[in-house]
């Protein structure tokens, strides 16, 4: 089993349309989350981290779910460019800094 | 502010030549990660180094591969014998000390094709 799953998508979504997608970790002793982003295998950037609150930043909504192992990720009012993979990390109590890659979930807005 | 450097952005060499990937963290960072991308999969772990320091190899192949990253000068991956599966997309990772130290800032990548 994968230490971080994610559903490859492609999620394709109406410009201004919501788009919401998990990601599931095995390992409970993960201890930190984040959200980024990677267009066309460039650099992946950093979108946002995940606090146990939740948290939110513009448009975009992140929320954990340690009980359940999963993150989530919702954008509102998608833009032509959000059309990205959304990569799922998490690290490691032990080894935070070492980061651990989901494969990514392929977004798709369209005019 | 510059981001994370890498150079060269794309590398050929082929079967049996050495590789040799540079990357130079962002002003103030003293924490260098090495990451690689295989075609169509994720990203992958090699490596944590700290100036003088390697602090995590756990995703380091156990030959060919090594990495430094010197007192003075950018950090260096280094593979030798390259062989065809060693074609990928290198990625070079820099982040701050202290509170922030999770946060890791990716360079452009090195893309290696081996012929």
């Amino acid at each position: 089993r994968k230490e971080v799953e994610q559903d490859p998508g492609p999620f394709n979504v109406p410009e201004g349309a919501t788009v919401a997608f998990n990601c599931t970790y095995s390992n409970s002793a993960s201890q930190s989350f984040f959200w980024y982003r990677q267009d066309c295998r460039k650099e992946p950037k950093l979108l946002m981290s995940v606090y146990s609150s939740g948290n939110e930043d513009g448009r975009f909504t992140a929320q954990l779910n340690r009980a359940s192992q999963y993150i989530s990720l919702l954008i509102r009012d998608s833009k032509l460019s959000d059309s990205a993979t959304y990569l799922c990390v998490v690290t490691l109590t032990d080894s935070w800094g070492k980061l651990q890659f989901g494969a990514g979930t392929q977004v798709v807005v369209t005019p | 502010n510059a981001g994370v450097m890498q150079n060269p952005r794309h590398l050929v060499r082929r079967r049996g030549q050495e590789a040799r990937l540079r990357c130079s963290p962002m002003k103030g960072h003293s924490h260098v990660y090495w990451y690689r991308q295989l075609p169509e999969e994720g990203l992958k772990f090699m490596v944590y180094l700290q100036k003088e320091n390697i602090i995590d190899e756990s995703g380091m192949p156990k030959e060919r591969f090594s990495a430094e990253f010197p007192k003075e000068g950018p950090s260096i991956l280094r593979i030798q014998q390259v062989v065809r599966g060693d074609s990928a997309a290198y990625f070079c990772a820099s982040s701050p000390q202290g509170q922030r130290s999770y946060e890791q800032y990716f360079g452009p990548g090195t893309r290696l094709t081996v012929t």
